[in-house]
């Protein structure tokens, strides 16, 4: 079983649907999680870190729950931009840089 | 600002042939990462330093595979000799420390084709 799993998709919806996508982490010692987004045949960029708390960027909220072991990341409005693959990451305990990386959801949104 | 830079961009070789990547990070990044993407495998940690020490190569395949990182600015991954199966793109990524939530900042990455 892969550390961080992510439903691969794709996920189609029209433009202007709202989507949440779900990643599941198997360690219970991870400590900080993220959401990053990589277009086709580009780098991945950070989409944004997600806090214990939940938290808002624009049309996206991500989520975190720990007594489950899963993060979300819901996009409101959806937009013809938003096509991309969503890459659930996670980093785990100790003072190290490794983070672990889902293979990622693909998102296509059509007009 | 320039972001990290990788060359070359695509390289295309044969089997058996030795495989230079080149990476130069984002100025005041101390930290390092060499990453490879399949399809298959998704974007496994090769390696990463840390103010040019390796700290962590556990990810690195086998001892076909080797990194260094001379000084802050440059660091190089190399595959001698090549195989098919090392076909992937090979991304590097930097990151500054004393910072809570460290982001990676990517390289645009290379594209490798070995035949």
């Amino acid at each position: 079983r892969k550390e961080v799993e992510q439903d691969p998709g794709p996920f189609n919806v029209p433009e202007g649907a709202t989507v949440a996508f779900n990643c599941t982490y198997s360690n219970s010692a991870s400590q900080s999680f993220f959401w990053y987004r990589q277009d086709c045949r580009k780098e991945p960029k950070l989409l944004m870190s997600v806090y214990s708390s939940g938290n808002e960027d624009g049309r996206f909220t991500a989520q975190l729950n720990r007594a489950s072991q899963y993060i979300s990341l819901l996009i409101r409005d959806s937009k013809l931009s938003d096509s991309a693959t969503y890459l659930c990451v996670v980093r785990n305990a100790g003072n190290n840089r490794k983070l672990i990386w889902g293979l990622g959801t693909s998102l296509a949104v059509n007009p | 600002d320039a972001g990290v830079i990788q060359s070359p961009r695509h390289e295309v070789t044969e089997m058996g042939q030795e495989v230079t990547l080149r990476c130069k990070p984002i100025s005041g990044h101390d930290y390092l990462f060499w990453y490879r993407q399949t399809m298959m495998r998704g974007l496994e940690l090769l390696i990463y330093f840390n103010n040019n020490v390796p700290i962590d190569d556990s990810g690195m395949p086998e001892d076909r595979f080797s990194a260094k990182m001379p000084n802050a600015s440059f660091s190089t991954l190399k595959i001698q000799p090549s195989e098919p199966r090392d076909s992937a793109v090979y991304f590097c990524a930097s990151s500054l420390s004393g910072v809570a939530r460290p982001q990676q900042f990517f390289g645009p990455g290379t594209r490798l084709t070995v035949l």
